[in-house]
């Protein structure tokens, strides 16, 4: 079946370390993929997004996305990690590179920052 | 970002009541969406609009409506609300460039069914 996956349900990092989050789709054509983040209490915030091109991609607060064909991946990465980054992340697709704009979200992964 | 508004943010109802969360936007965005998430389940579509005669059902639109009652609003209503229905509502709004969708999303509405 399509879907979006996110395989870490929940991490913990030390601040000031680095931070890998996976996220896999199983879509045959390329979609668009996007990360956002929810802070405590808040909506989402969009923090990248990747349609074509350069397969590394940069976002806002310092975090950086990576999109491998081979792979089905669109991992996220941020080189030093804040106590602030602490919040739930969603990888999402909008499948097929379509115009649809219908999200497709994987399940969400809870980042934890240790001081 | 769209600036994009959620009325109520939190809402505590009763088993067969009928209840409506509104969504507003002031970027012009010709897209609408609502979402529920639930824990382990990320979001899921509910409905979605591309203008205000263009209305669709998402994944899960069961016991759900929507109104589009202008560009700026979309509303999502329950007609009897189920406990099963509990969850955090997120209204979106999506700006497409060169045939290209991003949405900007919503703060959410917090509804309790008991």
């Amino acid at each position: 079946a399509q879907s979006v996956t996110q395989p870490d349900i929940h991490i913990t990092v030390s601040e000031g370390a680095s931070l890998e989050l996976r996220c896999n789709y199983s879509y045959g054509a390329t979609p668009y993929l996007f990360w956002y983040v929810q802070s405590p209490g808040q909506g989402l915030q969009l923090l990248l997004k990747y349609f074509s091109g350069d397969t590394l991609v940069q976002g806002i607060k310092g975090f950086e996305a990576e999109f491998k064909r081979s792979q089905s991946s669109f991992n996220l990465r941020k080189p030093s990690v804040h106590w602030s980054d602490a919040a739930e992340y969603f990888c999402a697709v909008v499948p097929g590179s379509s115009n649809t704009g219908k999200l497709i979200f994987g399940q969400g992964t809870t980042l934890q920052v240790k001081p | 970002d769209a600036d994009v508004t959620q009325t109520p943010r939190n809402r505590i109802t009763k088993t067969g009541k009928r209840i409506m969360l509104e969504c507003s936007q002031t970027k012009g965005h010709d897209r609408m969406y609502w979402y529920r998430q639930d824990p382990g389940l990320g979001l899921r579509l509910i409905y979605y609009s591309f203008d205000v005669k263009d209305i669709n059902k998402g994944e899960i639109s069961d016991g759900y409506s929507v109104s589009r009652q202008a560009q700026a609003k979309f509303s999502l209503s329950l007609e009897s609300a189920i406990p099963n229905q509990t969850a955090l509502y997120f209204c979106a709004t999506s700006d497409v460039h060169r045939g290209r969708d991003t949405q900007y999303f919503g703060p959410g509405t917090r509804l309790t069914v008991l």
